[in-house]
């Protein structure tokens, strides 16, 4: 069964600082892994979408790559802002069909 | 263009009573997906739809009950309802296999 983790559960950075937040994942046969953002209180919101195929996936000062062989995916924010501060969760789809396997998320403070 | 709204926002149950989220897309998606999210913990897969009149169990299935009669309405039935249900609803759709998922804003449900 595949299994999603998400280390560190949180972690507080100073503004300008970039962010690392890691995904890793144990079946490396994955159809395609999808980042979100989590406000308190608030739904998912789509980040990126990275197919198998790719290596990474960029938008603006989000930046996710894809290491499928280690089991590995690695968001990077740039220049961290304030309203960076949420929670991130990563989702992998283990086939075609898009059934997704989802991590317990990184909670991220950034402070002025 | 609301995307996917669910109703209600919040809502509390008495142990042994019976409720129904709802759940509806504009976006013209034919995958429809309910999860539960407890705190601390990733998104658990309930039930999900691939069309009108098709439906599946996800991870946790148990207590609840789905139908989907129309492309836009999904909605999730409690029965019974039971302290473990506590939890918040969030309620997704997908144009294709493995595409992106977009989130409902969730419902918070207190079995007491």
């Amino acid at each position: 069964k595949q299994e999603v983790t998400q280390i560190p559960a949180a972690l507080s950075v100073p503004e300008g600082e970039n962010l690392v937040l890691n995904c890793s994942f144990t079946d490396s046969a994955i159809y395609n892994l999808q980042w979100f953002r989590q406000d308190p209180g608030k739904g998912l919101t789509s980040l990126l979408l990275i197919q198998s195929s790719q290596r990474e996936q960029t938008s603006g000062r989000l930046n996710a790559s894809l290491d499928k062989s280690s089991g590995r995916s690695t968001l990077y924010i740039a220049a961290s802002q304030p309203g960076d501060s949420a929670t991130y969760l990563c989702a992998v789809i283990p086939d075609s069909w898009g059934k997704f396997q989802f991590g317990a998320g990184t909670q991220v403070v950034v402070t002025p | 263009n609301a995307g996917v709204t669910q109703t209600p926002k919040f809502r509390i149950l008495k142990i042994g009573q019976s409720m129904t989220l709802q759940c509806t897309q504009d976006m013209n998606h034919n995958y429809m997906y309910w999860y539960r999210q407890d705190p601390g913990m990733g998104l658990k897969l309930i039930y999900y739809s691939v069309g009108a009149g098709i439906t599946d169990k996800g991870e946790v299935p148990n207590g609840y009950n789905v139908s989907r009669s129309t492309t836009e309405d999904f909605p999730l039935r409690l029965e019974l309802a039971a302290p473990s249900q506590t939890s918040v609803y969030f309620c997704a759709s997908s144009s294709t296999t493995g595409s992106e998922q977009y989130f409902g804003p969730g419902t918070r449900l207190t079995v007491t």
